[in-house]
C-alpha cells in the first residue's frame, strides 16, 4: 500500500512571503496525485491534481501554483503568501494503479498560518 | 466546487448509541465514498459504494445509497469514544477528482 509524506507539518509565515509544501509518494508508481485544502470546520478543496510528470491541471484560480518534478513528487508553491492562504494541506494519491473512481490515500497534512 | 453536503453538521452522541449521519449530492456519480478525519490529521478512507450498490457493511459501518433521491446515509452501530472524528462524504463523478462535502463532526460522550 501507499505511504504519503508530506513536510513540514506546520508552517507559520509572513504575509508575502514564498511558500514551498513537499509531498512525496511511497509503494506506487506514476499515481494521479493531488493538493487539497481545508479550511478550519470546513471540507476539502481540491486545488491542483497530476496525473504525470510535469502535468498539473488547476481546479481553482488562486496564489498557488503546482509542480511535479518527479514521477512521486508533488510540490504546491506560492511566490507571496495571502491570509487567505492559511489552512491545512493535504497531498493525496489513489488507492493501487487505478485513478479515477478509487478511494484515496491522505498524507498527514500541513498547517499552514499566514500571520 | 462541493458537490456532497452531509447533515448534520455536528452530533454529540452516548458510547454505545448508534450515528447516523446524510449526503446529499447533485449529479450522477460512478461511487460515493465516506472518510474519516481525525482532529489534525489526514483523511482516512471508510467505505466505497457503487452507484448500482443500494447498500453496504464494514465492521460496525453500515452505508446506504439512493440514487433516485442523490442521497448516502453513514451509519455508526454501537459507537466507541475512538469514533469521535469528522466524517465527509465524497463522490465520485467519473472523472479524475473527488468532490468532498463539509463534513459531519460526531463526538462520542463516555
Amino acid at each position: 500500500s501507499q505511504t504519503i509524506h508530506q513536510w513540514p507539518a506546520t508552517l507559520v509565515q509572513p504575509v508575502g512571503s514564498p511558500l514551498s509544501l513537499e509531498c512525496t509518494v511511497e509503494g506506487t508508481s506514476n499515481p494521479n496525485l493531488y493538493w487539497y485544502r481545508q479550511a478550519a470546520g470546513r471540507g476539502l478543496q481540491l486545488l491542483f491534481y497530476s496525473v504525470g510528470i510535469g502535468q498539473i491541471s488547476s481546479e481553482v484560480p488562486q496564489n498557488l501554483s503546482a509542480s511535479r518534478p518527479q514521477d512521486r513528487q508533488f510540490i504546491l508553491s506560492s511566490k507571496k503568501l495571502l491570509l487567505s492562504d492559511s489552512g491545512f494541506y493535504l497531498c493525496a494519491c489513489p488507492k493501487g494503479v487505478a485513478g479515477a473512481g478509487s478511494e484515496q490515500y491522505f498524507g498527514p497534512g500541513t498547517r499552514l498560518t499566514v500571520t | 466546487s462541493q458537490q456532497g453536503e452531509e447533515d448534520p453538521q455536528a452530533l454529540s452522541i452516548q458510547e454505545g448509541e448508534n450515528a447516523t449521519m446524510n449526503c446529499s449530492y447533485k449529479t450522477s456519480i460512478n461511487n460515493l465514498q465516506w472518510y474519516r478525519q481525525n482532529s489534525g490529521r489526514g483523511l482516512v478512507h471508510l467505505i466505497l459504494i457503487r452507484s448500482n450498490e443500494r447498500e453496504k457493511h464494514s465492521g460496525r459501518l453500515r452505508v446506504t445509497l439512493d440514487t433516485s433521491k442523490k442521497s448516502s446515509s453513514l451509519l455508526i452501530t454501537a459507537s466507541r469514544a475512538a469514533d469521535t472524528a469528522s466524517y465527509f462524504c465524497a463522490t465520485d463523478a467519473n472523472d479524475y477528482k473527488l468532490s468532498f462535502g463539509a463534513g459531519t463532526t460526531v463526538t462520542v460522550r463516555a
